[in-house]
């Protein structure tokens, strides 16, 4: 079990426009996820958390409003980069949680790569 | 801060050698600890997850071992193949966050 899957796998994008990637937990319910970023060369950072039902909390110096998210639902999460630029892209990585206990286990997607042209 | 240091940064061993990885992590209160294999230009690929309760776990060549007082877990992979080439990350799970490594880029010559 502890199944999370993201979609899609690798985006390519005009600059400006907008995309949405998609975290789910398969074979259970995820009160909290998270998302992670990969810049080059560089560990994977956490850039904001989301309970479900709730606003996200961000990272400091993650734009919320470059980045939103939304959790719906107990098994997805989305993230959206608005009006994306080059150097937005990187590699996008969800993590989902079972519950609200901050020190339970995050179980990881495989993550987005996204490329902006 | 909590930091995870992964040393070597690259390793470059021949086919059929054993090698270990090495992950350090500066914060003493750790829930779990993570090993993941990233391809180039791939997804993270989960490979083991030790809790803090724990002191090792075993999937096929590969072991993990976690040493909380030190500060230290071991990624050992046996009878090295060139499939195993990738980049190994690890991930100390903390509070309400996983901290990562840069990584350990492994290449297994034939």
């Amino acid at each position: 079990g502890a199944v999370v899957s993201q979609h899609p796998s690798r985006v390519i994008c005009k600059s400006g426009t907008s995309v949405k990637i998609e975290c789910r937990s398969l074979d259970f319910q995820a009160t909290t996820m998270f998302w992670y970023r990969q810049f080059p060369k560089q560990s994977l950072m956490l850039m904001a958390t989301s309970n479900e039902g709730s606003k996200a909390t961000y990272e400091q110096g993650v734009e919320k409003d470059k980045f939103l998210i939304n959790h719906a639902s107990l098994t997805l999460s989305t993230l959206t980069v608005t009006s994306a630029h080059p150097e937005d892209s990187s590699f996008y990585i969800c993590s989902a949680r079972r519950s609200g206990n901050p020190w339970e286990t995050q179980y990881f997607g495989p993550g987005t790569r996204l490329l902006v042209l | 801060k909590q930091e995870v240091t992964q040393i070597p940064a690259a390793l470059s061993v021949p086919e059929g050698e054993n090698l270990v990885l090495n992950c350090s992590f500066t914060d003493s209160a750790i829930y779990n600890l993570q090993w993941f294999r990233q391809d180039p230009g791939k997804g993270l690929t989960s490979l083991l997850l030790i809790q803090s309760s724990q002191r090792e776990q075993t999937s096929g060549r590969l072991n993990a071992s976690l040493d909380k007082s030190s500060g230290r877990s071991t990624l050992y992979i046996a009878a090295s193949q060139p499939g195993d080439s990738a980049t190994y990350l690890c991930g100390q799970g903390g509070y309400q966050k996983v901290t990562f490594g840069i990584g350990t880029k492994l290449q297994v010559i034939p």
